[in-house]
């Protein structure tokens, strides 16, 4: 069964404290894995897809990265309107989408 | 170009009630697919529907039902509602033609069951 597990829980940073946050998953024939951003009560917002291991994507202050096992959301610099919950998901062979719990990141200014 | 929308924005219901929640995909795209999120969990796929049929199921009841119309919205039904069934419902629709599902969410419904 398709797993994916994202820590830290939670993160709190200092405006301008880059940090990264990350995504274990195991997958049967990864066919993406995708980056979402939620506000509270919101839906999730897209950030990235990434197709294969090597694959790395950027968005202002963010970064995606992809290994065999593992992605990474790097945030450089960070603001405080950048605090969210970060989801992850995976979609395998299976087509079925699978998504983490969340990292829930707290930018203090 | 409107996004994803979706309605009511908030529900409340008693357990044994029936519910249904509407949603309405990004223009030009053709796939809706509907997640339950629980409170501090991710969401979790209930089931897609494509060309009016349901395509691809989750781990969800038969108390889960849904529909397409042929304008592409679609609804999602709940029968006999548990208080479990509390969560936030989103729906996403996906860009026609692309392998993978890079979807587009909605804002979601809030279900509150009583």
């Amino acid at each position: 069964e398709d797993q994916v597990t994202q820590s830290p829980e939670a993160l709190r940073l200092q405006e301008g404290e880059s940090s990264s946050l990350n995504c274990s998953y195991t997958v049967s024939g990864l066919r993406g894995l995708f980056w979402y951003r939620q506000d509270p009560g919101k839906g999730p917002e897209f950030l990235f897809t990434l197709y294969s291991a090597g694959e790395e994507k950027e968005k202002e202050r963010l970064k995606a990265t992809l290994t065999k096992k593992e992605s990474f959301l790097h945030i450089t610099a960070p603001k405080p309107e950048d605090s969210a919950t970060y989801l992850c998901a995976v979609q395998g062979n299976n087509n079925d989408m699978r998504f983490g719990a969340g990292t829930r990141l707290t930018v203090k200014p | 170009d409107a996004g994803v929308t979706q309605s009511p924005t908030h529900l409340i219901k008693t357990r044994g009630q029936q519910v249904t929640l509407r949603c309405s995909p990004k223009s030009g795209h053709d796939t809706v697919s509907w997640y339950q999120q629980a409170l501090g969990q991710g969401p979790q796929f209930i089931f897609q529907y494509y060309e009016e049929e349901e395509r691809q199921r989750g781990n969800f009841p038969d108390r889960f039902s849904g529909h397409q119309f042929p304008n592409y919205s679609s609804e999602l039904n709940v029968n006999a509602l548990l208080l479990g069934d509390s969560a936030l419902y989103l729906c996403a629709s996906r860009i026609p033609g692309l392998d993978t599902d890079t979807q587009y969410f909605g804002p979601g419904t809030r279900l509150t069951v009583l």
